[in-house]
């Protein structure tokens, strides 16, 4: 079993719409969570962290469900320059120091 | 702030041939990091610094991959001889430090074909 695990897609979505991603973590002790995009052919940058009581910025919210061990991001409102790849990523361990463990990402395209 | 700086762009190699990237990290990032992304799945961490020790290989495959950060601050990670499946683009992060709570930041990386 992968340690985080995601749908790959692509999700095709019109503008405006709402979508929503999960992914599923295998270790119960991972302590910090967060979302990272990453545009075509470029490099993954952090969109948010996943906080335990969940967090919003703007038209992103993240959840984070420990006892079920998955993470969820959902994207209002969505617009032709969330088209992308979501990586959904996690620390796996305490006191690991910044080890991160990548998902293999899902894709969204927005269309107009 | 300058960026994660990484050269070469690109590379196109021939199985068996060695290969060497080069990493600048952000001025003052003691951590340094070294992925793999394999086409289709995500990054998958190869090596971590912290100032010119590693703290973690684990993932490294040792017998044909190596790397340094000799003094601290740029590093190289090299490939010898290469395969096929080493195909990949491989990314260089630095954070400021090894806390979790310290972002990583991802250098655009080198795209490897081996051929």
């Amino acid at each position: 079993r992968k340690e985080v695990e995601q749908d790959p897609g692509p999700f095709n979505v019109p503008e405006g719409a709402t979508v929503a991603f999960n992914c599923t973590y295998s270790n119960s002790a991972s302590q910090s969570f967060f979302w990272y995009r990453q545009d075509c052919r470029k490099e993954p940058k952090l969109l948010m962290s996943v906080y335990s009581s969940g967090n919003e910025d703007g038209r992103f919210t993240a959840q984070l469900n420990r006892a079920s061990q998955y993470i969820s991001l959902l994207i209002r409102d969505s617009k032709l320059s969330d088209s992308a790849t979501y990586l959904c990523v996690v620390n796996p361990a305490y006191n690991a120091g910044n080890m991160l463990t990548f998902g293999g990402g899902t894709r969204l395209m927005v269309k107009p | 702030e300058a960026g994660v700086a990484q050269s070469p762009r690109y590379k196109i190699i021939e199985k068996r041939q060695s290969v060497a990237f080069w990493c600048n990290p952000i001025s003052g990032h003691a951590t340094l990091y070294w992925y793999q992304q394999i086409l289709g799945q995500g990054p998958k961490l190869l090596i971590q610094f912290q100032n010119n020790g590693v703290v973690d290989d684990s993932q490294l495959p040792k017998d044909r991959f190596s790397a340094e950060r000799l003094k601290g601050v740029d590093s190289t990670l090299k490939i010898q001889p290469a395969k096929l499946e080493d195909s990949a683009v491989y990314l260089c992060a630095s954070s400021l430090g090894r806390r979790e709570g310290h972002e990583q930041y991802f250098g655009p990386g080198t795209r490897l074909t081996v051929t």
